[in-house]
């Protein structure tokens, strides 16, 4: 079967940098999605990795590693509009359904 | 730049009323889907569609049925709303990555 692992919430200060991680199971691999929920909003896709590595895209970074099943997402200098769910899914193998983790909540305080 | 649509932000109905969910998305996307997010259980899939007419079950499609006669369109419908589909309802299309909807916050008095 799939699944997903991810801490359920994490704080963090502003300015900060913040590592939130994720673990998966899955039974073949089509990617590994980021999205960004704030609440009461639809999530927002942030990241798509497929290869192994880090991808930076302006103060958030994505990493993916294949054989460790991990993936994590950086947030650097953290402001308090970063205040937020953040979900990490991945595809099935047909790759028409993706499975989302349940979310970490990151609370970003002064 | 309107991406995903949804018919209401906000909806509330009586236990056993038909209730409708639209969902339009103008990006020309074959795939679309239909979640539904409750606290601490994450997204869940309800149906999804890869074409025009065709149609799959997700996670949990018990109390729902679909329909996408048009591209462009599809609904979520509940024969008989209960109170037990309380929750935040989440139509999406992929690309890259799935747009979502802004979501429909259905109460079911």
């Amino acid at each position: 079967g799939q699944n997903i692992d991810q801490p359920t919430e994490m704080t963090a200060t502003e300015g900060a940098i913040v590592q939130i991680n994720c673990t998966y199971q899955t039974s073949g691999f089509n990617g590994l999605f980021w999205y960004q929920q704030h609440a009461g909003e639809a999530p927002t896709f942030l990241s798509y990795n497929v290869l192994d590595g880090l991808e930076e895209k302006g103060r958030f970074s994505s990493f993916l590693s294949r054989s460790k099943g991990y993936s994590y997402l950086l947030l650097k200098e953290l402001q308090m509009k970063d205040s937020a769910s953040y979900l990490c899914a991945v595809p099935n193998t047909g790759g028409f359904k993706t499975i989302f983790g349940a979310g970490t909540r990151l609370f970003v305080k002064a | 730049d309107v991406k995903v649509t949804q018919s209401s932000r906000y909806l509330v109905k009586r236990t056993g009323e038909k209730v409708f969910l639209e969902c339009v998305q103008d990006m020309d996307h074959e795939n679309m889907f239909w979640y539904r997010q409750d606290p601490g259980l994450g997204l869940r899939l309800i149906y999804f569609s890869y074409d025009v007419k065709m149609k799959e079950k997700g996670d949990i499609p018990e109390g729902y049925s679909v329909s996408r006669e048009k591209k462009e369109r599809f609904s979520l419908i509940l024969e008989s709303a209960s109170t037990n589909q309380t929750s935040m309802y989440l139509c999406a299309s992929s690309g890259e990555g799935q747009e979502f909807g802004p979501g429909t916050r259905l109460t079911v008095t």
